[in-house]
């Protein structure tokens, strides 16, 4: 089945406590990319990646780190969470093929922290 | 800012009616697209328009782009119970990457 997975759905942590949520897809996708979801503000892109070793910034990188070493990988690293980074993360993914493709997105993580 | 801001903010209607929900955008954009999302889960893509194209249709589903206006709407036909969700209109610019921008989300509430 074509999905993307991320890992794990919830996660309770505390301020400064480096963790990773995962994400993986198995649709050989060259586009991934990361969102965080706050109530009121819809979806705010972090991070983004055209391909392996090809990442940049969305609208709200600060505090995030990503990286993507495999085409089916791209984990979202918090090296020193903090409270503000409380939120719904989402990862997608889709073919780049001139941006004209939907996006497939994984289930979600809720991360609280404390 | 958002660039994608969804119009109206929540949106009660009966089963049968027709639901529309508008979308404006601040910038040139390379395609929007429209997905559906339930209660705090994963989104779902409802459809996409080219920034050629003025309108599509999909099932129950007709959206219309005005790139003069910078705006989109999206009709969702003969409502259903099940079409309660959260829709977001989302825009792709092609800033060397490509930057997905979301609105904030019209909540639809469809009573049986």
């Amino acid at each position: 089945e074509a999905q993307v997975t991320q890992n794990p759905r919830y996660l309770i942590t505390v301020t400064g406590k480096k963790l990773t949520v995962t994400c993986s897809q198995n649709m050989n996708h060259e586009y991934m990319s990361w969102y965080r979801q706050d109530p009121g503000l819809g979806l705010r892109q972090i991070y983004y990646s055209m391909n392996v070793e090809v990442t940049d910034k969305g609208d709200v990188p600060e505090g995030y780190k990503v990286s993507r070493k495999e085409k089916r990988n791209f984990p979202l690293i918090l090296e020193s969470p903090s409270p503000n980074q409380t939120s719904l993360y989402f990862c997608a993914s889709r073919f780049q093929g001139g941006s004209y493709n939907e996006q497939f997105f994984g289930p979600g993580t809720r991360l609280t922290v404390l | 800012s958002q660039q994608g801001e969804e119009d109206p903010q929540a949106l009660s209607i009966q089963e049968g009616e027709n639901a529309t929900m508008n979308c404006s955008y601040k910038t040139s954009i390379n395609n929007l697209q429209w997905y559906r999302q339930n209660s705090g889960r994963g989104l779902v893509h409802l459809i996409l328009i080219r920034s050629n194209e003025r309108e599509k249709h999909s099932g129950r589903l007709r959206v219309t782009l005005d790139t003069s206006k910078k705006s989109s709407s999206l009709l969702i036909t003969a409502s259903r119970a099940a079409d309660t969700a959260s829709y977001f209109c989302a825009t792709d610019r092609d800033t060397g990457g490509f930057k997905t921008i979301f609105g904030a989300g019209t909540r639809l509430f469809v009573k049986a």
